[in-house]
């Protein structure tokens, strides 16, 4: 099946500074790549994906790259600010099986 | 529209109990599934569903049933429940085209 590895599992940057969260996977087959963001006792929420088709996608500050190849994905945030501090998660599935895998984690801790 | 909901939000079990932890949305989404989140190991898939009466395991699935008799609910239950089931369990419903919502979770203890 298919296995995500996510790195780093922390993160610390000071506000207004840059943040890249990295994500690879083994199954060639995974064409859908979404990204959560959960904060203290809230569920995952969705803020970017992208389709296998598709390199890169921003959305304001976030960003996202897919490297089809090499078989990795990474999220970018820009000019982080203290809301961004939170556990980011990301995930793969095969479009048919509708079925997400995720990574572990990034807890991202945004300082003033 | 109150997306997906989850009952309860709290809840602790004796070993050897069983219980249902329900979960509903009302998006008329075809895929509803459940997720473990232990701390250090990401979301684990236990049970999906990609339609009402059909079911099927995920990466963990010992210890769980589910069922989906409705497109709208998609109950999990521990039929003897044991401490390795302490955990956070999160349900979500959507697609790959709409992309998946998660409900808020359920924070269980087995004591």
């Amino acid at each position: 099946g298919e296995n995500v590895e996510q790195h780093p599992s922390t993160l610390s940057v000071q506000e207004g500074d840059s943040a890249v969260i990295k994500c690879t996977y083994s199954d060639s087959a995974s064409n859908y790549f979404p990204w959560y963001k959960q904060e203290l006792g809230k569920g995952p929420q969705l803020i970017i994906d992208i389709r296998s088709n598709v390199g890169e996608k921003k959305d304001q500050r976030i960003a996202v790259t897919l490297n089809k190849t090499a078989k990795h994905f990474s999220l970018h945030i820009t000019e982080t600010q203290p809301e961004d501090s939170a556990v980011y998660f990301c995930a793969a599935s095969t479009g048919t099986a509708s079925k997400l895998t995720f990574g572990t984690g990034t807890r991202l801790q945004v300082t003033l | 529209n109150a997306g997906v909901t989850q009952t309860p939000k709290f809840q602790v079990l004796k070993t050897g109990q069983s219980m249902t932890l329900q979960c509903a949305q009302d998006m008329n989404h075809e895929y509803m599934s459940w997720y473990r989140q232990d701390p250090g190991m990401g979301l684990r898939l236990i049970h999906y569903s990609v339609g009402a009466g059909i079911t099927d395991q995920g990466e963990v699935p010992n210890g769980y049933n589910v069922s989906r008799s409705t497109t709208e609910d998609f109950p999990l239950r521990l039929l003897s429940a044991a401490p390795s089931q302490t955990s956070v369990y999160f349900c979500a419903s959507g697609s790959v085209l709409y992309g998946y919502t998660f409900g808020s979770g359920t924070r269980l203890t087995v004591v």
